[in-house]
């Protein structure tokens, strides 16, 4: 059974950095891609890159380029975000999720809340 | 960047309405469309894969249509556990959600 576990929660200083996390179980990691996706408090939902396991290289959606780094640890089947230089707009849901036929997400993580506070 | 526009963004209807929510994208992406239903607290689900192919598990009063930029997502015979928000995705370039549309109890 394919499943993805996110990190939990965090709470950062705005101008800090996070990373949080995705653990997949049921398939490899070196296997499909792996999306990230972003949803403000009552907004919707807002595409922030991928990791290609073919070659490792991650695509990024121009709204975060130069602040997202998206990475992974095939020998734990882990997945990693990055966001860099944190502002209150960055208060969100973040969604991990993997396009396993084509290329629509048919599975999803459980979401990590990520909020920027001083 | 493609843009995807759905409307209503809101809509109020009663158990056993028929729903329709419609999809635009900005230029044509063929059939690359894809429909995903989100309960408050929860990811989204995925619906309706390539603008009418009914995910393994989703009940039939879900169904999807359109090709090129305009596409619906209709539910026929609406439930209580329908109340949700749905989303459309363009996956012909790159990956783009519209804003979304929140069905709830008339």
């Amino acid at each position: 059974e394919v499943q993805l576990v996110q990190s939990g929660a965090e709470v950062k200083e705005p101008g800090t950095t996070v990373k949080i996390s995705c653990k997949v179980s049921g398939y490899s990691v070196t296997d499909y891609q792996m999306h990230w996706v972003q949803q403000a408090p009552g907004k919707g939902l807002e595409w922030m890159g991928l990791l290609d396991p073919e070659g490792g290289k991650a695509i990024y959606a121009e709204n975060f380029q130069g602040r997202v780094t998206i990475t992974a640890d095939t020998s734990t089947d882990t997945v990693f975000l990055e966001l860099s230089g944190l502002r209150s707009e960055d208060t969100a849901l973040y969604y991990c999720a993997t396009p396993h036929e084509s290329n629509h997400f048919d599975y999803w993580g459980q979401g990590t809340l990520v909020t920027v506070s001083s | 960047d493609i843009q995807m526009t759905q409307s209503p963004s809101s809509l109020s209807a009663s158990v056993g309405d028929t729903v329709t929510i419609t999809c635009r994208a900005s230029q044509s992406i063929s059939w690359h469309l894809n429909w995903y239903q989100q309960k408050p607290g929860k990811a989204p689900k995925l619906l309706i894969s390539a603008a009418s192919n009914l995910q393994r598990g989703v009940p039939s009063r879900f169904s999807g249509s359109g090709s090129g930029t305009d596409f619906t997502l209709t539910i026929r015979g609406l439930q209580p556990e329908d109340y949700a928000t749905y989303y459309c995705q363009q996956s012909y370039t790159s990956w783009t959600f519209g804003q979304g549309t929140k069905v709830d109890i008339k």
